[in-house]
């Protein structure tokens, strides 16, 4: 199984809102991403957990913060954002460094509106 | 800091052409390089894998190959069909530091 899947699929939230998205993989990966992606843009890199542990964070401004429970489930949770904050929202997983293949899966995407 | 530029940016082809689509990146001390397909407003399909020790992988109709020293990678697609089309991503990096291409919009007709 190489499913990664994302919920929800499309969100609407006003600026003052505060919600979620989730992410889940049972590919045994221990490394999880979140990527940014604008219309007609290539996906940009957010956050890497690499077990469990928040590795790198590509100066992402706080109103988004992720979260890790557990290695099969990624969370990105969103308050105060802004309209620009509107975009394509994708997970990916992958082994964690020091393994051979470190092929990144994505998954489907949220579509995040912010009114 | 990493570019990838990936050439043509766009493309038109009749179905059953055998096509190239390049990519180029400028720094080549790269883990590994990723090609992936993405239809319109879904999630990224992986293609291929190529770690920095390879030079090439094949899939099916679909091969890539790897020159590190001038920087470049080609994914060629043999016999093209129409559910090729897509946007097709190439994506290098350190581990878990992905920098991908502007990518190349492929249409095949009918």
């Amino acid at each position: 199984d190489t499913e990664v899947t994302q919920t929800p699929k499309h969100l609407v939230m006003g600026m003052t809102n505060k919600k979620s998205l989730k992410c889940e993989q049972h590919m045994g990966h221990r490394a999880m991403y979140w990527y940014k992606q604008k219309a007609k843009k290539p996906p940009e890199l957010m956050f890497v957990y690499s077990y469990e542990k928040l590795s790198i964070n590509e100066s992402v401004p706080s109103r988004f913060s992720p979260e890790c429970p557990n290695s099969s489930l990624l969370n990105l949770h969103l308050h105060a954002l802004q309209p620009e904050d509107s975009a394509l929202y994708l997970c990916a997983s992958s082994q964690p460094p020091g393994r051979n293949n470190n092929e990144q899966f994505f998954g489907p995407g949220t579509r995040l509106t912010v009114l | 800091k990493q570019e990838v530029t990936q050439i043509p940016a766009a493309l038109s082809v009749p179905e059953g052409e055998n096509l190239v689509l390049n990519c180029s990146f400028t720094d080549s001390a790269i883990y590994n390089l990723q090609w992936f397909r993405q239809d319109p407003g879904k999630g990224l399909t992986s293609l291929l894998l190529i770690q920095s020790s390879q030079r090439e992988q094949t899939s099916g109709r679909l091969n890539a190959s790897l020159d590190k020293s001038s920087g470049r990678s080609t994914l060629y697609i043999a016999a093209s069909q129409p559910g090729d089309s897509a946007t097709y991503l190439c994506a290098v990096g350190p581990w878990g530091m992905l920098t991908f291409g502007g990518g190349t919009r492929l249409m095949v007709k009918p």
